[in-house]
């Protein structure tokens, strides 16, 4: 599986939208863009996944650029419950055994 | 609520003991899976199973074995403890690969100290 580079960490103020951002510069084709985030002290927690084209759902949204070598899992109004570390993983489907190959992530702080 | 629950959340063994390590999921998936996780090496992949009495190895299955004798329930065995399977044990399931949306559910980790 291709491999991805996050920010170690970031900071944001409750309320205000945080940008994560993620860089697969060698992303295959039939590479899809999956994002987890783990609180403490809990098993990592799906976010959002897509293919090409942007996606939203009721948790955030992922920009992904239009060559596809990178993205950003975006959310609107963070809080503090939003605290984690967010983790950016490549998944081929066809290539692969089934399992996420999570790297370091970014350990997001929320601010009051 | 889908649902994946591990049959503990903290477990203190010795050196030597065997070690069972329960996984259960209620949302009849075909795919499970056994991660540790330790700080800076991340999420590494233990064993994984895609159908009852089917497993396979993952990146790190010594020292490991696993048993899924039903479709729900699928349990790590640690034959003989060691210090250095001190680890966070993380279970999760998935429907088939070829359903494409491929979200992996998680249970809340087993942290495990082997003294």
């Amino acid at each position: 599986d291709a491999k991805t580079t996050q920010p170690n960490s970031m900071e944001s103020n409750e309320e205000e939208p945080v940008h994560l951002p993620c860089n697969h510069s060698t992303i295959s084709g039939t590479d899809y863009i999956h994002w987890y985030r783990q609180l403490p002290s809990q098993g990592p927690e799906y976010v959002i996944h897509g293919l090409t084209s942007n996606v939203n759902n009721r948790m955030a949204s992922l920009a992904i650029a239009e060559d596809r070598k990178s993205s950003t899992l975006i959310l609107h109004r963070a809080t503090l419950r939003d605290a984690a570390v967010y983790y950016c993983i490549l998944m081929n489907y066809g290539g692969s055994q089934g399992n996420l190959i999570f790297g370091k992530g970014t350990k997001l702080s929320v601010k009051p | 609520d889908v649902k994946v629950t591990q049959s503990s959340r903290y477990l203190v063994k010795r050196t030597g003991e065997k070690v069972f390590l329960e996984c259960v999921q209620d949302m009849d998936h075909e795919n499970m899976f056994w991660y540790r996780q330790d700080p800076g090496l991340g999420l590494r992949l233990i064993y994984f199973s895609y159908d009852v009495k089917m497993k396979e190895k993952g990146d790190i299955p010594e020292g490991y074995s696993v048993s899924r004798e039903k479709k729900e329930r699928f349990s790590l065995i640690l034959e003989s403890a060691s210090t250095n399977q001190t680890s966070m044990y993380l279970c999760a399931s998935t429907e088939d690969v070829g359903h494409r949306t491929y979200e992996q559910y998680f249970g809340p980790g087993t942290r495990l100290t082997v003294t």
